[in-house]
């Protein structure tokens, strides 16, 4: 069966730091792989996804992710966090028509 | 301006009580999604539409029912038989014409039985 799974739950950075939040995925055939954020009483927004080509994808907001087939990863990056970057993370795969959740993880910025 | 527009943003209901929550795009899109989202377990769904006039159960549909006879419209009704309903309900629009497009979220609606 198709999953998602985002192995940290909780992750605290400091402002100028680099993040990474890891995303591993489970998909028989070609993963469309998608990341979203969402700030709290707030819907999601996309940050980026990926479909096929080059496995390094750009984002909005300075992130960008690595699609790892031999991993089954899709990691999402940022070489500097800001205070405003604290939100709660979402990693997905398309399954059919629907998309595939992780449970999410939430990232604070500490000063 | 384009986009998912849900209401209302907060919901309170008592027990035994349906619900109807509201969900509508002028995006065009052809799939429309129901998501439940509860602290710790990410998103849920619930039902999901790909045309008008057909729509399937997700992994939670039980308690919940949804009409889809408008393009722009997936409303969603949290019936009395569902144990559980305060969550915060996403819904999510996509068009049905290639595989790899993103799923565009509203801003959410918060149910709460008192």
């Amino acid at each position: 069966a198709q999953s998602v799974t985002q192995p940290d739950i909780h992750i605290t950075v400091s402002e100028g730091a680099s993040l990474e939040l890891r995303c591993n995925y489970s998909y028989g055939a070609t993963p469309y792989l998608f990341w979203y954020v969402q700030s709290p009483g707030q819907g999601l927004q996309l940050l980026l996804k990926y479909f096929s080509g080059d496995t390094l994808v750009q984002g909005i907001k300075g992130f960008e992710a690595e699609f790892k087939r031999s991993q089954s990863s899709f990691n999402l990056r940022k070489p500097s966090v800001h205070w405003s970057d604290a939100a709660e993370y979402f990693c997905a795969v398309r399954a059919g028509t629907a998309l595939i959740f992780g449970k999410g993880t939430t990232l604070s910025v500490s000063s | 301006d384009g986009g998912i527009t849900q209401s209302p943003k907060y919901l309170f209901r008592k027990e035994g009580q349906n619900v109807t929550l509201s969900c509508e795009q002028n995006l065009n899109h052809d799939a429309m999604y129901w998501y439940r989202q509860d602290p710790g377990q990410g998103l849920r769904l619930i039902y999901y539409s790909q045309i008008v006039n057909d729509f399937q159960k997700g992994d939670i549909a039980e308690g919940y029912s949804v009409s889809r006879e408008k393009k722009e419209s997936f409303p969603l009704t949290v019936t009395s038989a569902q144990k559980n309903p305060t969550a915060f309900y996403l819904c999510a629009s996509r068009t049905g014409q290639a595989h790899g497009t993103e799923a565009f979220f509203g801003q959410g609606t918060r149910l709460t039985v008192v």
